[in-house]
């Protein structure tokens, strides 16, 4: 267990829709990354948050969003979902923003019908 | 722009043998290097890193790797396979500069599979 939570495990949905996963990190760790893995692409960065603040943008689309709460919770955003949106998507913590061992969560796995 | 390349994309093992998963960098510096694994409906587990010290890297579960710069490699080696090593491995390497510093680039990974 990596102390990294992520809710819902899985969440089944339709296109068009809109969903938000949830991403509590380890204790004391101020840094959340979002990571989506689909079999076309690989596993990829999507964004990062520091403290509460973005500080990196990988491929996410425009359609998605995510935010990090004073508690350092994070969200991830999902909207105006497509087939393709169908993946596994990791959220994972550190430290420091750019130190050391990232340790992932479970995963949400969507599927968007 | 860092990546990392892994050479294979399925390996298969007779329990009791020796385990080697391929990797190599690209990287103008000194990179962050990480094996991750990933166990079927699992999230990814961290086997080892390297951040510029000892080249040879002892990680979990009888797993090491040697970062060898002349080579630009990462390669994962185990000496004796055992069945509950079947999984997805993953190379990764750690962005180290400008707003992307942190972040964790991926390779394709390996699929390992380990016969009895």
């Amino acid at each position: 267990d990596s102390g990294v939570t992520q809710t819902p495990k899985h969440l089944i949905t339709a296109t068009g829709q809109r969903v938000t996963l949830r991403c509590s990190p380890r204790s004391g760790d101020l840094s959340v990354y979002w990571y989506q893995q689909s079999l076309d692409q690989g596993l990829q960065f999507l964004i990062q948050y520091y403290n509460g603040e973005e500080r990196a943008k990988g491929n996410i689309l425009e359609r998605f969003s995510a935010q990090q709460f004073p508690d350092l919770h994070s969200e991830l955003n999902l909207s105006s979902l497509e087939l393709g949106d169908s993946a596994l998507y990791f959220c994972a913590s550190s430290v420091e923003v750019g130190g050391d061992t990232q340790y992932f969560g479970p995963g949400t796995r969507l599927t968007v019908l | 722009a860092q990546s990392v390349t892994q050479l294979d994309s399925h390996v298969s093992v007779s329990e009791g043998t020796p385990v080697l998963l391929r990797c190599n960098y690209s990287s103008s510096y000194s990179p962050s290097l990480f094996w991750y694994v990933q166990h079927p409906n699992k999230g990814l587990q961290l086997l080892l890193k390297y951040t510029s010290a000892a080249t040879l890297v002892k990680g979990i579960n009888g797993f090491e790797a040697e970062f060898k710069k002349s080579e630009t490699s990462f390669h994962l080696t185990k000496p004796s396979a055992h069945m509950s090593d079947a999984a997805e491995y993953f190379c990764v390497v750690r962005e180290g500069y400008g707003g992307s510093q942190g972040n964790l680039i991926f390779g394709k990974g390996t699929k390992l599979s380990v016969k009895p």
